[in-house]
């Protein structure tokens, strides 16, 4: 199984500010990465796949980087409702998620 | 707009059975890929299966092979989980979820979820 490990577990910041989200694989997952984000008593929603790849409807200042085991979700200046859970998932293997980084305002 | 909604959760007994469904809208169901995704209290998110939109490729988590069994009717736009031999550690809530087109398993749409608890 690849373990996904995302850093901060909780990162504060105000908004306005540059968000940088880890992600570190176990092994190598390619380029085969999504960025899921999680409100509150909300559905998770995909944000990003295969590493860099926006899906519909994401606004621009979501973007994701990397490749084989490390990759980055940055978000370019936050919004309010942009302070959510973030987690990420690899489908190079059986999928996997990782455990999730909490964004809360500062 | 594309809606799923789950039903069938509950409250069941060790060694017990339940089915899942997932009803889905505004979106040619049979066109996609289907996935039941789970997460247990305090735990992380686990996938539990995926299915075709034909029906002829299901695939399951090590987890719940030989327990569960993935389903589809196109003619319904529904999904299914039959989970049989409910064990604690199935206690979760679960969500069918949409793959992307020709993605299987990067899932762009999620239901609420259902909880299922397992207990005596």
């Amino acid at each position: 199984e690849i373990v996904l490990t995302q850093s901060p577990a909780t990162l504060s910041l105000s908004p306005g500010e540059r968000a940088t989200l880890s992600c570190r694989a176990s092994q190598s997952v390619g380029s085969y990465l999504a960025w899921y984000q999680q409100r509150p008593g909300q559905a998770p929603r995909l944000l990003i796949y295969d590493a860099s790849n926006r899906a519909t409807g994401i606004a621009a200042r979501f973007s994701g980087s990397g490749s084989g085991t490390d990759f980055t979700l940055t978000i370019s200046s936050l919004e309010p409702d942009d302070f959510a859970l973030y987690f990420c998932q690899q489908r190079a293997n059986w999928p996997t998620f990782g455990q999730g980084t909490k964004l809360a305002i500062k | 707009q594309v809606q799923l909604v789950e039903s069938g959760g509950g409250l069941v007994k060790p060694g017990g059975s339940l089915r899942l469904s997932c009803a889905a809208s505004g979106f040619t169901f049979s066109d996609y890929y289907m996935s039941w995704i789970r997460r247990a209290p305090g735990k992380g998110l686990e996938w539990v299966s995926y299915i075709s939109g034909s029906s002829d490729y299901t695939t399951y988590a090590d987890s719940v092979k030989g327990r569960f069994t993935i389903s589809r009717d196109n003619a319904k736009n529904s999904l299914y989980l039959q989970m049989n031999s409910l064990r604690a550690e199935d206690t979760a809530v679960y969500h069918c979820a949409r793959g992307l087109p020709n993605i299987a398993v990067a899932v762009d749409y999620w239901g609420q979820g259902t909880l299922v608890t397992v207990s005596s």
